[in-house]
């Protein structure tokens, strides 16, 4: 079955840096878009960045370009997002997350983890 | 930036219909992917492309869009559909993932 498992949160000082890592197993992790996702306290979804399947291509949400970057390891079928100069706004549970279709980006997310806490606080 | 605008909640009796909508520019050229999310859980995608369930979703769940609205339909309404919704889609324009603002749906 598809699992995606992440892990790297923590409390961090604002300005600090962190390293999220998505172990993915279950399905051919090589061929499929990866995406990260986080979630405030108490606030609505937002997606932070995404890779394609052969990580030719990667993107970055607006509030997080520049400080934050996705990669993937697929020899670890792993995923990950290195978080640099982080801020309080930051503060949230961050999603692993793959697309549903094979070698395509932007498709309907189909499997989630089940969620990093990252809180940003002095 | 695209902008997806959903009502912040919706009331409904147990055995009714809850309709969710998903307001966006021209969002019946996009396809719209909707989410539950109940309260700790990661999301769970109930329709996709528009229309579409993942298998293990209940017919009961249905989706629309055209013109400026995308609607989620959820038929003969359970307990246990009481959950936070997401509408998404993709912005071509600037190659980034739009999630809509949620809607909790309260069952009476």
């Amino acid at each position: 079955q598809v699992q995606l498992m992440e892990s790297g949160g923590g409390v961090v000082q604002p300005g600090r840096s962190l390293r999220l890592s998505c172990a993915a197993s279950g399905f051919t992790f090589r061929r499929y878009a990866m995406y990260w996702v986080r979630q405030a306290p108490g606030k609505g979804l937002e997606w932070v960045a995404g890779i394609a399947y052969d990580g030719s291509n990667k993107y970055h949400g607006d509030s997080v370009k520049g400080r934050f970057t996705i990669s993937r390891d697929s020899s670890k079928n792993t995923l990950y997002l290195q978080m640099n100069s982080l801020r309080t706004e930051d503060t949230a549970v961050y999603y692993c997350a793959r697309d549903r279709l094979t070698t395509v980006t932007w498709g309907p997310i189909d499997y989630w983890g089940q969620g990093t806490l990252v809180t940003v606080s002095s | 930036s695209y902008v997806l605008t959903q009502p912040p909640s919706a009331s409904v009796a147990p055995g009714q219909t809850a309709t969710i909508t998903c307001g966006g520019n021209n969002i019946g050229s996009k396809s719209v992917h909707w989410y539950q999310q109940k309260p700790g859980q990661a999301p769970v995608l109930v329709v996709y492309d528009d229309s579409d369930r993942p298998s293990g979703i209940p017919e009961r769940f249905s989706g629309s869009n055209s013109g400026n609205t995308a609607t989620l339909t959820i038929s003969r309404v359970e307990a246990g559909d009481e959950a936070d919704y997401y509408c998404q889609v993709w912005d071509s324009n600037s190659d980034y993932y739009v999630f809509g603002t949620g809607t909790t749906v309260t069952v009476l």
